[in-house]
């Protein structure tokens, strides 16, 4: 079985300051992870994703996202908001033989001018 | 390329009626999904289909039924809508690339409202 938890439904921050969103993993296999970002109105849009071949993975619009086995985490991260990143975040994991992702219950970013 | 697309984009109901929600892909995917995604709740897996031919329940299952009409649609239906249905649905599609890693694609949605 596998699960995701997000830490914290809300995270506000100013322009310009450090993005940090966290994500834990619980699963039996060895796991893929992926971060989808959600815009208003809209479907989800695939930002960065853990194949095991790199823990230190860099995505779309300057994110990245480290694996850090010991500490079943995967969290995102970006140096510098930009107004444009306020959006709903989604971690997600998948494994083993099933076909199914396994999504958080995701993350609001609000960026602050 | 459209990627996955979903028809309608909007739809009101009452509550009783029946209504199918479509969904198709233009990538060649194997595996097709349905969700729905309510306040709080994340995205939650209604119906699968790992594969043309077959389809499996996923987290939240009743009150839907699925068809896999061919490689490309796959649609969601709803037999008696109820207000606890109503939700934004995402479709999605994926092509494991290896056993496990499961990337997906997902449709624009469908905003459905039973009154």
């Amino acid at each position: 079985a596998q699960s995701v938890t997000q830490l914290g439904s809300h995270v506000s921050v100013s322009e310009g300051a450090l993005v940090l969103l966290r994500c834990n993993y619980s699963s039996s296999v060895p796991p893929y992870l992926f971060w989808y970002v959600q815009y208003p109105n809209q479907g989800l849009q695939l930002l960065l994703k853990y194949t095991s071949a790199a823990t230190l993975v860099k995505g779309i619009n300057g994110f990245e996202a480290e694996f850090k086995k010991s500490e079943t985490s995967f969290h995102l991260t970006k140096p510098s908001a930009h107004m444009s990143d306020a959006a709903e975040y989604f971690c997600a994991v998948s494994g083993g033989s099933n076909y199914k992702l396994t999504f958080g219950k995701g993350t609001l970013l609000t960026v602050n001018p | 390329n459209a990627g996955v697309t979903q028809t309608p984009k909007f739809q009101v109901l009452k509550t009783g009626q029946s209504m199918t929600l479509q969904c198709a892909q233009d990538m060649n995917h194997n595996s097709m999904y349905w969700y729905r995604q309510d306040p709080g709740m994340g995205l939650r897996l209604i119906y699968y289909s790992a594969s043309e031919g077959t389809t499996d329940k996923g987290e939240v299952p009743n009150g839907y039924n699925v068809s896999r009409l061919n490689k490309r649609e796959f649609s969601l239906r709803l037999e008696s809508a109820a207000p606890s249905q109503t939700s934004v649905y995402f479709c999605a599609s994926s092509a494991p690339q290896k056993q496990g890693l499961n990337e997906q694609f997902f449709g624009p949605g469908t905003r459905l409202t039973v009154l």
